[in-house]
């Protein structure tokens, strides 16, 4: 069955350095997602993505975040200088279509550390 | 702005008894609603969804009615098993977001004791 994935499983970083966290969403899908969850709190809708542009995004996701897909396969956030409080669990989803009804596809996660 | 509220975890439950876990919605529009599980070391995965009023997701011995009259979408199990230990998300799509980005409750740990 196809799945998403994530790498790295857990990254761990300094405060101010830049991260990449990569994704691989299902192969025939054409809207992709981020989201967060910082530990103990609600999963947060970051960003979605589709056509090769952002078509959504939250407040959250602010010019210290972008994302890519540089290759038609890969999926990727960036934080350019990362902060304490970016520390949380970060999801990939993919789907086959966007709008409410349709099945998002959720990776493993990236455990992402900020010291 | 949209929201969705869970009851508090963790929930210990022993196997074979019956589950509830409540989710309640604050929407603007008119939402699709989901549960989705997730076991630990792995992703989200959809259990079951609803996309208007009165429908009951189901899947896996799990079930959930949409109650627009009451904004809930609890989740149900008859018999649960040890295999059921997970963290459980409500969550909610609203029709104004053309992409479908999910609103998630705050999720709820099930631990079931043999």
């Amino acid at each position: 069955e196809p799945e998403v994935t994530q790498t790295p499983s857990h990254q761990v970083t300094q405060m101010g350095q830049e991260v990449i966290l990569r994704c691989v969403p299902i192969s025939n899908h054409l809207y992709f997602y981020w989201y967060r969850q910082i530990l103990g709190q609600k999963v947060e809708f970051l960003v979605s993505f589709y056509n090769n542009e952002i078509s959504e995004k939250s407040e959250i996701f602010d010019d210290q975040f972008s994302v890519e897909r540089p290759d038609g396969s890969n999926f990727t956030l960036k934080i350019r200088s990362t902060k304490l409080e970016d520390s949380a669990m970060y999801f990939c989803a993919s789907s086959a279509q966007g709008g409410r009804t349709y099945e998002q596809y959720f990776g493993p996660g990236t455990r992402l550390t900020v010291t | 702005g949209d929201s969705v509220t869970q009851m508090e975890g963790p929930v210990t439950l022993s196997e074979e008894a019956f589950l509830t876990i409540n989710c309640t919605y604050t929407a603007t529009g008119y939402p699709s609603l989901f549960w989705y599980v997730q076991y630990p070391g792995e992703g989200l995965q959809l259990l079951l969804k609803a996309t208007k009023a009165d429908d009951k997701g189901s899947n896996k011995g799990f079930e959930a009615t949409y109650r627009k009259e009451t904004t809930s979408f609890h989740l149900e199990k008859g018999s649960v098993q040890v295999s059921d230990s997970a963290v459980y998300f409500c969550a909610l799509s609203d029709r104004a977001s053309n992409t479908g980005k999910l609103i998630f409750g705050q999720g709820t740990t099930l631990q079931v004791k043999p």
